[in-house]
């Protein structure tokens, strides 16, 4: 069991733009950043987003991040066939003292 | 280039103890953290904890703090993870990654992964 929600899957056509949902409480996602990583299937993960909205250099500003409250939202838009991964939310959490994830939503590409 | 190498494969029985590597080049070992997680198969990331490599301090999961040890040789950027007392809900992919800063706390980020090393739990 996660600390942090993701619905467990979401699907897209090409060119169309999907969101992906990060559900915390306020002794992570509410008081803390939040980040994304994005993991093609048989390879590690690898950051998308940190610090709720920041792209690392060589991430396509198809992906933004957002965040409101307890929650937060990762968004791609022009869905691309190389989009196709499952995609992790990360925070830390002051209550455990540790990184907490989400189980991980895994985007298909249809 | 920053590069994370694991070692290989593990299967393992019950109650026995894994270690894991991690060597690292391409960067100054000393001056970032390094952290460690596990994706147990079909599910999601799980931290594990944190080593500070320049004073060997370390903090663990909660639930995890009594069979696990972090540990690092700076004279060769290795980091280690040992994992005692094994289950077979230990049966996992391992990673090591890097932090972006020299604390892994709430603002830094991972952001140079191992390719992951399989422990199997069987007996």
């Amino acid at each position: 069991q996660s600390v942090l929600t993701q619905v467990s899957s979401v699907s897209g056509t090409p060119g169309q733009r999907v969101t992906i949902s990060c559900s915390g409480s306020n002794s992570n996602i509410g008081n803390n950043y939040i980040y994304w990583y994005q993991q093609v299937a048989g390879t590690a993960p690898k950051l998308l987003i940190y610090r709720n909205n920041q792209r690392p250099s060589g991430v396509p500003d198809r992906f933004s991040g957002s965040g409101s409250g307890t929650s937060a939202s990762l968004a791609i838009s022009g869905l691309r066939s190389e989009d196709e991964a499952v995609y992790h939310c990360a925070a830390w959490d002051d209550t455990l003292s540790g990184w907490v994830f989400g189980g991980g939503t895994e985007l298909t590409v249809l | 280039q920053i590069q994370l190498v694991q070692s290989g494969t593990e299967v393992k029985k019950p109650g026995a103890s894994v270690r894991v590597s991690c060597k690292t080049s391409g960067y100054t070992f000393t001056s970032y953290a390094m952290t460690w997680m596990r994706q147990a198969p079909g599910q999601g990331l799980e931290w594990l904890g944190l080593i500070r490599p320049y004073n060997g301090y370390t903090q663990y999961s909660q639930k995890l703090q009594d069979r696990v040890i972090m540990t690092t040789d700076t004279s060769t950027s290795t980091a280690y993870m040992e994992l005692r007392g094994l289950r077979s809900d230990d049966t996992a992919v391992y990673y090591c990654a890097s932090c972006s800063g020299y604390d892994c706390l709430k603002w830094d980020y991972f952001d140079s992964w191992g390719q992951g090393t399989l422990v199997t739990v069987s007996s």
